[in-house]
């Protein structure tokens, strides 16, 4: 069966420092990866989706960059972290072939808190 | 409509009442679109995904409808429990990637 874990589950930065999320799936080939962000009292904002290695597509400008370098590792970056990118953070993936229709599988979610 | 909306955006339920709420989506370039549950604590599962124009599908006491060409779906939930009490996500895929609704804060009180 199938299985995505991303970490770390919780943690603290403070403003200016490095990010450092990681999320990894299991069980599948060539998915699609996602890297959701749910700041707070809003809905789920799409930060990255990846359709390949090293196939990045960025939604939105932002502070952040994500990286494939393996087929199922995704991977969400931030040189210096500024205080807006508080949030929690969803890693998802979908079926290759199924993008346009496919479910969307998530990991457990990373809770960033920048002071 | 360019986004997913959804409404309303909390909701405050007697348990054994029987409630809906509405996902809008942009009705060209139609893919699916897809329901999620999202208990706290938890990560966000799928309820449904759905295709065709009036689709109508059915978990247990809770089922949904689509209607495609109007861009729009409902969920039903009938005879509401506290252990229904969640955050439902509609979503809808475009090319590569999917969009979320900002969702509905459903709380069941006992």
């Amino acid at each position: 069966s199938q299985t995505i874990h991303q970490w770390p589950a919780t943690l603290v930065q403070p403003v200016g420092s490095p990010l450092s999320l990681e999320c990894t799936v299991e069980g599948t080939s060539n998915p699609n990866l996602y890297w959701y962000r749910q700041a707070a009292g809003r809905g789920l904002q799409l930060l990255f989706y990846s359709v390949g290695i090293g196939q990045i597509s960025s939604e939105v400008p932002q502070n952040l960059s994500a990286s494939r370098p393996q087929d199922r590792q995704f991977i969400l970056s931030s040189k210096k972290l500024l205080l807006s990118d508080s949030g929690f953070y969803l890693c998802a993936w979908s079926v290759r072939g199924q993008t346009n229709t496919g479910e969307l599988f998530f990991g457990e979610g990373s809770r960033l808190t920048v002071l | 409509i360019l986004n997913v909306e959804q409404s309303p955006q909390s909701l405050h339920v007697q348990e054994g009442d029987s409630t809906n709420f509405t996902c809008s989506f942009p009705s060209s370039n139609f893919y699916a679109l897809h329901w999620y549950r999202w208990e706290t604590a938890k990560s966000p599962e799928a309820l449904f995904v759905m295709t065709l124009n009036g689709d109508e599908k059915k978990k247990g006491r809770i089922s949904a409808t689509l209607n495609t060409k109007e861009g729009y779906s409902y969920l039903y939930i009938k005879g509401s429990q506290p252990e229904d009490s969640a955050t439902y996500l509609c979503a809808s895929p475009g090319y590569q990637k999917v969009t979320f609704g900002i969702g509905t804060k459903l709380q069941v009180i006992p």
